[in-house]
């Protein structure tokens, strides 16, 4: 089983629908992220999370909320869905601490907005 | 705010070496990361620096030199498995200590 993971893989919606995206880790990491990769855009920084208590925004977070409901819990909302939402989501996790804090990802959810 | 350059294709034979450039600016340089991804996959880490020099490992070797923001991914002996997309990424601490990535480079290795 993969150490991140994300539900739903794939999902089509239409505008105006409110749509959760959920990640959650095995790996006991306290630091969970939110990015999304569009073609020609590379990734993108939605919100990240250090502990429960904490979330921040990204580069990017208009249009995007999130809850960090545990530690190996952190989803991501998008109350409203647009069309120029349509991106494939990752969510990674990543040690605090750690020299390196290399970013562990999951196997992405790719969201179809109509 | 952050900035990260690097080409967005590259071609290369098998067996060949390539070198992927990355220039960033940022005003919070904390380590620069590469990370591989293939089409339809998750990125995966590949090397991290944060001082100057290079880091080998295997056939993957990372450069940093800080006071250019500059890096460079060197890929040796390259196989038809190594076309893939190279993100470089730069950690920042300003706001907590942040992950940024460029665009990525597609690389794809021909016969």
């Amino acid at each position: 089983d993969a150490d991140v993971t994300q539900t739903p893989r794939n999902r089509i919606t239409k505008t105006g629908k409110r749509i959760m995206l959920e990640c959650s880790q095995t790996k006991g990491h306290d630091r969970m992220y939110w990015y999304r990769q569009d073609p020609g855009l590379g990734l993108r920084l939605i919100y990240y999370s250090f502990d429960v208590k904490d979330i921040n925004k990204g580069e990017i977070s208009d249009g995007y909320s999130v809850s960090r409901q545990a530690q190996a819990k952190f989803s991501l909302s998008l109350e409203s869905a647009i069309p120029n939402q349509t991106a494939l989501y990752f969510c990674a996790t990543s040690v605090a601490g750690e020299n390196t804090g290399e970013l562990f990802f999951g196997e992405g959810s790719r969201l179809t907005v109509l | 705010g952050q900035n990260i350059d690097q080409p967005t294709e590259m071609t290369a034979t098998e067996g060949a070496i390539v070198q992927i450039n990355c220039t960033y600016q940022t005003s919070g340089f904390n380590g620069l990361f590469w990370y591989q991804q293939h089409a339809g996959e998750a990125p995966t880490f590949l090397s991290y620096n944060v001082l100057d020099g290079l880091e080998e490992k295997g056939r993957f070797s990372s450069f940093l030199s800080r006071s250019k923001g500059y890096s460079y991914l060197l890929l040796k002996e390259l196989q038809m498995k190594d076309s893939a997309s190279y993100l470089c990424a730069v950690r920042d601490h300003t706001g907590g200590f942040k992950t940024i990535f460029g665009a990525g480079t597609r690389l794809f290795v021909k016969a």
